[in-house]
């Protein structure tokens, strides 16, 4: 079974700052997606980025990346220039490939960015 | 992305009611999801609906508890039932619509009194 840690429950940053939230996960599936999601107060999840398995390539999204260490089993989140509004639960979560597309969620790191 | 709205927003219910949470996507996509987030918790997955199928249900988690509808591509139904205070949670259904990325609604929050 697949499991996804996030060891950091909460975490503080001031604004213009970075900050990385960790992630690992266990599985022995070779191909799978890693996301991180966002959920802020308003509860809207929130697809912040992706990644897929077989790239190497680590994922951006504008001021989003992540290093993914495959061998490692690792994938956290970078958040570079941190704004206000990236105050938010961070869910971290795993997919393996078809056929049911199921998601595993951390149990999350809540993000404050202080003015 | 695909546009994903739920009804209701959120509800107060009394203990041994049932209540059901409506999920509309705004394209067709073959597999939707709904998840239950108790609060300060994570989300953990309730089901999994396809079109035309029974709901394949996780671990915990029973038909008669949360019978759940699939009648077309774009619409979904879950329903919590014989309600107790332990029900209260967000609800939340999510979509693939593509492989890889899936969108959730904005949820439910249910309280049940």
């Amino acid at each position: 079974a697949q499991t996804v840690t996030q060891s950091q429950p909460e975490m503080s940053v001031q604004e213009a700052e970075t900050v990385t939230l960790s992630c690992t996960y266990d599985t022995s599936e070779s191909n799978y997606y890693l996301f991180w999601y966002k959920q802020p107060p308003s509860r809207q999840m929130i697809l912040v980025i992706r990644q897929e398995a077989y790239k190497q390539q680590n994922a951006t999204e504008n001021r989003f990346s992540v290093n993914f260490q495959k061998a490692a089993k690792s994938f956290s989140l970078k958040i570079s220039d941190s704004q206000l509004g990236d105050t938010a639960m961070y869910f971290c979560a795993f997919m393996k490939l078809s056929p049911d597309d199921k998601i595993i969620f951390g149990k999350g790191t809540r993000l404050h960015i202080l003015p | 992305s695909a546009v994903i709205s739920q009804k209701p927003s959120r509800d107060i219910c009394q203990r041994g009611t049932s209540l059901t949470i409506q999920c509309q996507v705004d394209s067709q996509v073959t597999m939707m999801f709904w998840y239950r987030q108790q609060p300060g918790q994570s989300l953990t997955l309730i089901a999994t609906a396809n079109q035309g199928s029974e709901a394949t249900y996780e671990s915990g988690f029973v038909i008669d508890k949360f019978p759940i509808s699939r009648p077309n591509l774009t619409f979904s139904t879950l329903t919590v039932s014989n309600m107790s205070p332990e029900d209260s949670s967000i609800y939340l259904c999510s979509v693939e619509h593509r492989q890889g990325s899936q969108y959730f609604g904005p949820g439910t929050r249910l309280t049940v009194l």
